[in-house]
């Protein structure tokens, strides 16, 4: 049983514009958030992350949003470049192992 | 990241035959991970390691096991490699359980 959920496998952005990954989670003991980026051919590497005390961490181009009562949170890129282009994973722990959803494949058109 | 390198960086094996892959990593960190990455399935946990000889299963460990001898080490090894072993394989560390994790390059694996 997934408790972590990315249910779109991929989504298609103009560059410039913003682009929104969505991500779902199950289990309510989680308190810690990550997001991470993964080009082909290389491993995943930390983006951003959120603690559950917070419902908004920004760095740069990136936000990331936590709705707790929803469970869900979101990863933000504004304005969208063609470089950020590669599978965005979602990850969740809650004082145990990271647990990751699926992934989202972003592209990023010129 | 040069704190931690996977080998080798890709192999090709027969039905059967044993298979370890290695990961090294520089940075003294307690937590090392052993990931499969396949396609629809995102990053499955086989085993991870909390100190020198303590390890647990994951979400995936079977025909997997792992060793570790030293801090630096973390070993998975495919006793009798099958196709459904065929994948990209992660190892990550991390300082805390719960901290965010550092990867490796990978290691893709094609079981023939």
């Amino acid at each position: 049983d997934q408790q972590v959920k990315q249910n779109s496998p991929s989504l298609s952005v103009q560059e410039g514009r913003i682009s929104i990954l969505n991500c779902d989670y199950t289990n309510s003991m989680f308190d810690y958030f990550l997001w991470y980026k993964k080009y082909p051919a290389e491993g995943p590497t930390f983006l951003i992350s959120i603690s559950s005390i917070k419902d908004k961490n920004e760095d740069g181009r990136f936000t990331v949003f936590l709705n707790k009562s929803a469970k869900h949170l979101s990863l933000h890129i504004v304005p969208s470049q063609p470089g950020d282009s590669a599978v965005y994973f979602c990850a969740a722990s809650g004082q145990g192992n990271l647990i990751f959803g699926k992934g989202t494949k972003l592209s990023v058109k010129p | 990241d040069a704190g931690i390198t996977q080998s080798p960086r890709h192999k090709v094996t027969e039905t059967g035959t044993p298979v370890t892959l290695r990961c090294h990593q520089t940075e003294n960190h307690r937590y090392m991970y052993w990931y499969r990455q396949d396609p629809g399935h995102g990053l499955r946990l086989i085993h991870y390691s909390y100190g020198v000889k303590d390890t647990d299963k994951g979400e995936v460990s079977d025909g997997y096991s792992v060793s570790r001898s030293k801090t630096e080490d973390f070993l998975l090894t495919l006793e009798s490699a099958t196709s459904s072993q065929t994948s990209v394989y992660f190892c990550a560390i991390s300082e805390g359980r719960s901290d965010g994790y550092t990867f490796g390059s990978g290691t893709r694996l094609t079981v023939v």
